[in-house]
């Protein structure tokens, strides 16, 4: 069973447009990160949330942690094709340790 | 920021070969490291944590004594697949963090992709 839900797994957009992508889990995280992977490259880090209801936004990117911290989501405004690439949710598992369980992730184009 | 490296980027090896992987933190003393395997458009998953000078952690139904993994240093732990076979084939991405609290960040490598013919 796949801890952490992300959909869509796959997002095809115009340059301009906006998106959200969503991360839905049945347990409770004490933090959950959001990272962007290119193709054969690791995974860079976004953003970290911790606080239920925190909102934080890097630039055109704009991060929300669910009140309950169950669920999360990404949203970009007026998508640019250098956004391309694999969104992945991690999160740390309240009451657990420093292991990271990821998300499947978020396949996103955006074409110009 | 801190920088993870790892080497080689990329390796062929035949069926049956034994295959090194080297993960290296370059500006900062990392005293756990984890290591993930990712199929193609799939996610990352956890194989093994460890920690410095101790044996590694294994995930579920990751197998150790196929996935040999040596934290010698604070700055260099080694992934060693033994008598590797094409269901190994696989991206292999090491991360290293500073500690094990969960708000303790882990600084992900670029990953080595591994084919084995």
């Amino acid at each position: 069973t796949q801890l952490l839900e992300q959909s869509p797994q796959f997002l095809s957009i115009q340059e301009g447009e906006n998106l959200t992508v969503y991360c839905n889990s049945s347990s409770v995280f004490s933090s959950l990160q959001w990272y962007r992977q290119e193709p054969g490259e690791g995974p860079v880090l976004l953003v970290t949330v911790v606080t239920g209801g925190e909102v934080k936004k890097l630039k055109r990117l704009t991060f929300q942690f669910g009140d309950a911290r169950k669920d999360s989501s990404l949203h970009i405004t007026a998508a640019q094709p250098g956004d391309t690439g694999l969104y992945l949710c991690a999160g740390r598992l309240r009451g657990s340790n420093y292991k990271l369980t990821f998300g499947k992730g978020t396949l996103l184009t955006v074409n110009p | 920021g801190a920088v993870v490296s790892q080497h080689p980027s990329w390796v062929i090896c035949k069926s049956g070969t034994s295959v090194k992987i080297e993960c290296r933190s370059l500006d900062f003393q990392a005293t756990t490291m984890f290591w993930y395997r990712q199929f193609p458009k799939q996610s990352l998953m956890l194989m093994a944590t460890s920690n410095e000078g101790s044996k590694a952690t294994y995930e579920q139904g990751v197998e150790k004594d196929k996935f040999l993994i040596n934290h010698a240093s604070l700055t260099l732990s080694t992934l060693t697949v033994t008598s590797a076979h094409p269901e190994d084939s696989s991206f292999y991405i090491c991360s290293a963090s500073t500690g094990t609290l969960s708000t303790d960040t882990q600084y992900f490598g670029p990953g080595t992709r591994l084919t084995v013919l």
